[in-house]
């Protein structure tokens, strides 16, 4: 079976930094993924990690642990437009030629002035 | 930048009626794929397609559904027979066959209302 827990809700103030946890019970693991879901529109890819370790990207960073089944979303100084759902998803295909993701439930970042 | 399209963008049909969702993935791209989202709720799994056949299909993707590649560009998705419970957003999504980091691309989404 496949499990990803992730925060309902966060909020944070414009400027700050958050994190955002994910933790993940699968049966296979091929990497790991982050990405943003605005309201009413499509997820879009923020960052991959299939190695332990941090992966930074501009604002975003996201860090990796297998042993722990742990990842964490990191966004730094935070705009309004941050504001939006954050989809954890991890790749755990049954077989060696499907690719596809499970989703976690997303966790939705109020970012206030 | 090349990007996944979809149609209709939102579509209303009476439960019972057949619905076909289409989609033109990245025409780079080797491996498409179909997920759903009801309101308020994740993005879940249905169905993966690959060299011509689906790879891998969730237990949501049941007999009503199908999925065909009719051309070398449009990936549709066919509801025979809807239900009330099959109104979500219809996301279809492709990625690369090998190398980088495989993300998927998703479409703007296609969203059903079933009455």
């Amino acid at each position: 079976g496949q499990n990803i827990d992730q925060p309902t809700e966060m909020t944070a103030t414009e400027g700050a930094i958050v994190q955002i946890n994910c933790t993940y019970q699968t049966s296979g693991f091929n990497g790991l993924f982050w990405y943003q879901q605005h309201a009413g529109e499509a997820p879009t890819f923020l960052s991959y990690n299939v190695l332990d370790g941090l992966e930074e990207k501009g604002r975003f960073s996201s860090f990796l642990s297998r042993s722990k089944g742990y990842s964490y979303l990191l966004l730094k100084e935070l705009q309004m437009k941050d504001s939006a759902s954050y989809l954890c998803a991890v790749r755990d295909p049954p077989s060696g030629s499907a690719r596809q993701l499970t989703f976690g439930s997303g966790t939705q970042l109020t970012v206030l002035p | 930048e090349p990007e996944v399209t979809q149609t209709p963008s939102h579509q209303v049909t009476q439960m019972g009626q057949e619905v076909i969702l289409r989609c033109v993935p990245i025409s780079n791209h080797l491996y498409f794929y179909w997920y759903r989202q009801i309101l308020g709720q994740k993005v879940e799994f249905l169905v993966s397609f690959y060299n011509n056949e689906i790879s891998e299909k969730s237990e949501i993707f049941d007999d009503q559904f199908s999925v065909e590649r009719p051309d070398g560009s449009n990936f549709t998705l066919k509801i025979r027979s809807t239900k009330l419970e099959d109104s979500a957003m219809y996301f279809c999504a492709s990625s690369f066959g090998t190398g980088g980091t495989g993300e998927l691309f998703f479409g703007e989404g296609s969203r059903l209302t079933v009455l």
